[in-house]
């Protein structure tokens, strides 16, 4: 499995962006980069994902470095409701199971 | 669409205790995977079943087993509990022949053990 590593935490002012690093120098060709947060007392909820082109959804857009080795996950305007634990997990093709690790703990200021 | 639903909440056992945790799928998702969070920690992959059968194991002992029933919901079963089997313990739900692998989690159940 790819090693990932995080920031153990961040603080972002409420509607400031916000960008999450992971360095994965270890992933394979073929693993997607995927991102998932966890809301507390919640289960983990499935962000964003990408392979080697940025990709953007409703949630959060996601920066891939060109050779891989690194990603920034974007969210444009930080809320309240986005303080969680982001994960950044590199996923192989098929039903390969999600590796986490400690992620970083995002908090966000009012 | 349902989302991953799981029951009960929250759990208190006995050391040397059984217990059994459910889980109900994504609807149309043929493939669910249990993962113990301990405290602070981040999420751990115990198994994974598709198709009712069990399709990959994490590093915990066969005293943790599963079942997958035909309607794609699921059972986590532990036997002889230990205090640190004390955790969240969340499934999650996925349908492979979609092509993007993304997990649905459930809200988890919490499991002290005492």
């Amino acid at each position: 499995d790819a090693k990932t590593t995080q920031p153990n935490s961040m603080e972002s002012n409420e509607e400031e962006p916000v960008h999450l690093p992971c360095n994965h120098s270890t992933i394979s060709g073929t693993d997607y980069i995927h991102w998932y947060r966890q809301l507390p007392s919640q289960g983990p909820e499935y962000v964003i994902h990408g392979l080697t082109s940025n990709v953007n959804n409703r949630m959060a857009s996601l920066a891939i470095a060109e050779d891989r080795k690194s990603s920034t996950l974007i969210l444009h305007r930080a809320t309240l409701r986005d303080a969680a634990v982001y994960y950044c997990i590199p996923v192989h093709s098929g039903n390969t199971p999600l590796v986490f690790g400690k992620g970083t703990r995002l908090s966000v200021i009012a | 669409e349902t989302g991953v639903t799981q029951s009960p909440t929250h759990l208190i056992k006995t050391r040397g205790q059984q217990v059994t945790l459910r889980c109900s799928s994504q609807s149309g998702h043929n493939t669910v995977s249990w993962y113990q969070q301990a405290l602070g920690q981040g999420p751990q992959f115990i198994f994974q079943y598709y198709r009712e059968e069990e399709n990959g194991r994490g590093n915990f002992p066969p005293r943790f087993s599963g079942l997958q029933f035909p309607n794609y919901s699921s059972e986590l079963n532990v036997n002889a509990l230990e205090l640190d089997d004390s955790a969240l313990y969340l499934c999650a739900s996925s349908h492979v022949a979609k092509g993007v692998y993304e997990q649905y989690f459930g809200p988890g159940t919490r499991l002290t053990v005492t």
